[in-house]
């Protein structure tokens, strides 16, 4: 069974500074990981999706990494903004008998003004 | 109208009561999902339903109902309910890939149904 951890669970950085998201993964079998924000309250919007065969995406300020072999999965914020705080979660597609996500429980990010 | 639009945004309803979540998306995607968030926890997923057949539950509680009458529609049916159901309730939809795209092209989410069982 997949298992999804990230790391750090909150994290709190002045307005400005480039940070780090980490999620690893148990079973390297993926077919796709997809980093989502998610705002109190709100559900998930889709920030970047990285196939399998893929090792980096990259939409704006955001640059996602993936390593299979290591199972881990980093998403890179740079020149953080306010209206970046949110909620952060990965997910991934392993296919099989479980057609669903299967997700992390967050990083919990607050940008300091 | 575009993407995922779930209805109603909160509800609140008794134990005894019986109610619906409605989910459409207007992607033209084949499957689409019921996930339960509750707090501390991941997002658990609870029902899929691919090319309008459902493929897997997850051992759900029979309290809980889908039924998807076309490839743009779920809906979550609810009776006797109890507090801890409360949560929020999220429905997605994925479009299926072939040969490296197997995975598909990414989840698509609502924003939600926060549900209270009082």
């Amino acid at each position: 069974k997949q298992e999804v951890t990230q790391i750090p669970a909150a994290l709190s950085v002045p307005e400005g500074e480039n940070l780090v998201l980490n999620c690893s993964f148990t079973d390297s079998a993926i077919y796709n990981l997809q980093w989502f924000r998610q705002d109190p309250g709100k559900g998930l919007t889709s920030l970047l999706l990285i196939q399998s065969s893929q090792r980096e995406q990259t939409s704006g300020r955001l640059n996602a990494s993936l390593d299979k072999s290591s199972g881990r999965s980093t998403l890179y914020i740079a020149a953080s903004q306010p209206g970046d705080s949110a909620t952060y979660l990965c997910a991934m597609y392993s296919g099989g008998g479980a057609d669903g996500l299967t997700f992390g429980k967050g990083t919990h990010l607050i940008i300091q003004p | 109208e575009t993407g995922v639009t779930q209805t109603p945004r909160h509800l609140v309803m008794g134990m005894t009561n019986k109610k619906s979540l409605k989910c459409e998306q207007h992607l033209g995607h084949n499957a689409m999902y019921w996930y339960k968030q509750s707090a501390k926890k991941p997002l658990e997923l609870m029902f899929v339903y691919n090319f309008k057949e459902q493929t897997e539950n997850n051992s759900v509680p029979s309290r809980f109902s889908p039924e998807c009458p076309n490839s743009s529609h779920l809906f979550l049916h609810l009776h006797t309910l109890q507090p801890e159901d409360s949560a929020l309730y999220l429905c997605a939809s994925s479009q299926a890939g072939t040969g490296v795209f197997r995975g598909g092209y990414g989840y698509t989410f609502g924003s939600g149904t926060r549900l209270t069982v009082v």
